[in-house]
């Protein structure tokens, strides 16, 4: 699987939109990236994943880069809710997840 | 749907005692995985089972851990004996795989964990 780069922590003012970056410049052709979120004391969250085109759901927006070294997700209006840590995950064939050590992402007021 | 039940909810024993750990997935999933959270080491993944059987179990420490999965319905992992680095937080994750696998509709669902503290 593709090595990650995420920033290690995050802030964001509730209301703004959080745009998370990950770099994943190793990941193969057939590589999904993948999203996850775990808040605190819970298991993890899946959010949303894309292969090459910009993903929206109802929680959140990928962005993937042209060349599929980066990826962005944004999380259009971030709530206090949001506070979580934040993993990128490149995926392909396999069916196992290898999580990284993410993003903590703190909404304040 | 009740998502993926793990019980107990917390654990706490004392070094040497067998723990036994159970996960319920989702109805209708057919792969089940067992993962571990600790400080130092993050996320891992212990073992995984595909239709009952486990196919991956590269993540499993040693053989103090057993993993066993009897019907579609249930899973345990078992620890004996108890260490106290065994402390952590084990959850339980389930999917729906769909011919090879690892396409982008099998979405991983996992349950609350179990806290586990070996003393």
């Amino acid at each position: 699987d593709a090595k990650t780069t995420q920033p290690p922590s995050m802030d964001c003012a509730e209301g703004r939109a959080a745009n998370l970056p990950c770099n994943h410049s190793t990941i193969s052709g057939n590589e999904y990236v993948y999203w996850y979120r775990q808040i605190h004391s819970q298991g993890p969250q899946y959010i949303i994943h894309g292969l090459k085109n910009n993903e929206t759901n109802e929680m959140a927006s990928l962005i993937i880069t042209e060349d599929r070294k980066s990826s962005t997700l944004i999380l259009p209006h971030a709530t206090l809710r949001d506070t979580a840590v934040y993993y990128c995950i490149p995926r392909g064939t396999a069916s196992k997840l290898t999580f990284g050590t993410g993003t903590r992402l703190q909404v304040t007021l | 749907d009740a998502g993926v039940i793990q019980s107990p909810r917390h654990e706490v024993t004392e070094m040497g005692q067998e723990v036994t750990l159970r996960c319920k997935p989702i109805s209708g999933h057919n792969s089940l995985f067992w993962y571990r959270q600790t400080m130092m080491r993050g996320l891992e993944l212990l073992i995984y089972f595909n239709n009952n059987v486990p196919i991956d179990d590269s993540g499993m420490p040693e053989d103090r851990f057993s993993a066993k999965m009897p019907n579609a319905s249930f899973s345990t992992l078992k620890i004996q004996p108890s260490e106290p680095r065994d402390s952590a937080v084990y959850f339980c994750a389930s999917s729906l795989r769909v011919g090879w696998g690892g396409g982008p509709k099998e979405t991983q669902y996992f349950g609350p964990g179990t806290r586990l503290l070996v003393l």
